[in-house]
């Protein structure tokens, strides 16, 4: 079967930095996509990798391993606004998403 | 219109009653999906569309039918709603099938079913 693991809630401290995990198992790989979704509101955009490597956006830079079947999502200089959940999702060999169930992050002063 | 949009924004429901959540979008993206997101499970799909006039059928489709008529619409009707139905239902869409285009999601419409 198809299987994204993240954990399901980390803690951070306002103006550290946090990487969150993403591990994949599918049938097929067609890119990993990374989004943010505030409580109540809809998942929202963040990152696209589909080679092997390292993408930097601002604050958010995002890592993929196809090899490992694995990426990660590191946050820098944490801003209380950055308290949300952050679902890992991969594009499989029919170019559907699957999706984690999304790692809650909770941000403290 | 900017985007996607949803209606209603939450509705409570009778079971065994007749549903039809309606999704719009003004972005002219051939692509349109339906998913379901309940609490510890990741978002699910329902039904999807490549382009207008054809559907498919996701990973959960029981007890849910979509139509796409024309570019901008895509509803997803509950024939015969089940508590079971109770979720929050979010619409998205995207420029390609494939490809790096990303999905972009409407507000989502929070369902339950009494």
């Amino acid at each position: 079967g198809q299987n994204i693991d993240q954990p399901t809630e980390m803690t951070a401290t306002e103006g550290a930095i946090v990487q969150i995990n993403c591990t994949y198992q599918t049938s097929g790989f067609n890119g990993l996509f990374w989004y943010q979704q505030h409580a109540g509101e809809a998942p929202t955009f963040l990152s696209y990798n589909v080679l092997d490597g390292l993408e930097e956006k601002g604050r958010f830079s995002s890592f993929l391993s196809r090899s490992k079947g694995y990426s990660y999502l590191l946050l820098k200089e944490l801003q209380m606004k950055d308290s949300a959940s952050y679902l890992c999702a991969v594009r499989d060999s029919n170019y559907q998403l699957i999706w984690g169930a999304g790692t809650k992050l909770i941000i403290k002063p | 219109i900017a985007g996607i949009t949803q209606a209603p924004t939450s509705q409570i429901l009778a079971a065994g009653r007749r549903m039809t959540l309606r999704c719009t979008q003004d972005m002219r993206h051939n692509a349109m999906y339906w998913y379901r997101q309940d609490l510890g499970l990741g978002l699910r799909l329902i039904h999807y569309s490549n382009t207008a006039g054809t559907t498919g059928k996701g990973e959960v489709p029981d007890g849910y039918s979509v139509s796409r008529a024309n570019t901008d619409d895509f509803p997803l009707t509950l024939a015969s709603a089940v508590p079971s139905q109770t979720s929050v239902y979010f619409c998205a869409s995207s420029g390609l099938a494939g490809g790096p285009d990303t999905q972009y999601f409407g507000p989502g419409t929070r369902l339950t079913v009494l």
